[in-house]
């Protein structure tokens, strides 16, 4: 059966550029995770979601990050005015329901020049 | 502060030496997990878990709620078992993440 489906694998993107971020979960989980790992560092908790709900988006690291949710299936990560800060590989992982076993996608790499 | 403290940072191992990664974390949880990174490669959940032992072929996970600790076992470790493994709690609607055990299983 099909995984989480990231795309694109890589975007590089000059500062100051919006860019946006896929993630398809598997089909059925109702959970949704995104998280950040950026060079040479942990992995970092961004947002989750739970159906097309996100009940706390607190650890987005700046009010530049957003993400939404549709059909509670697929999300996408936008990140307006890009900075060379926001360099890093995002994440996505999915859930049958929040708390369960988390699957992981293959990340998008993220380069902002 | 960190929440999730891992050790050692990097290991270095003989094939077939049993190998144990540890994790201490300081926040209340519903529950921890044991991910797999391979190097170039995606993350893997091993194990989650909220009390008790889980095994899974030559993997062992164990936690202890009252300490907050959690230890990872390799038996008869392999050089597939090279990876970065990492340690995640997560308290209700957060996660918090240990910087990772880097392991190298030499033949």
């Amino acid at each position: 059966g099909a995984g989480v489906s990231q795309s694109p694998s890589n975007k590089v993107t000059e500062k100051g550029k919006d860019v946006e971020l896929r993630c398809d979960p598997i089909s059925g989980h109702t959970a949704l995770y995104w998280y950040r790992q950026s060079l040479g560092q942990g992995l970092e908790f961004l947002i989750y979601f739970q159906g097309n709900s996100a009940p706390d988006k607190s650890g987005l690291p700046s009010d530049r990050f957003s993400a939404e949710r549709t059909g509670g299936s697929v999300s996408t990560l936008t990140i307006q005015r890009t900075q060379q800060e926001d360099s890093a590989v995002y994440l996505c992982a999915s859930s049958l329901r929040t708390g369960a076993e988390q699957y992981f996608g293959p990340g998008t790499r993220l380069t902002v020049t | 502060k960190n929440e999730v403290e891992q050790s050692p940072q990097n290991l270095t191992a003989q094939e077939g030496e049993f190998i144990t990664i540890n994790c201490s974390y300081s926040v209340g949880i519903s529950a921890l997990h044991w991910l797999q990174q391979h190097p170039g490669g995606g993350i893997v959940s091993l194990f989650m878990l909220s009390s008790g032992k889980k095994k899974h072929g030559r993997l062992i996970a164990t936690i202890n709620i009252q300490e907050k600790h959690s230890s990872l076992h390799i038996t008869a470790s392999h050089p597939r078992d090279s990876a970065v493994y990492i340690c995640a709690v997560s308290p209700p609607g957060q996660f918090y993440f240990g910087t990772g055990t880097s392991l190298t299983v030499i033949p």
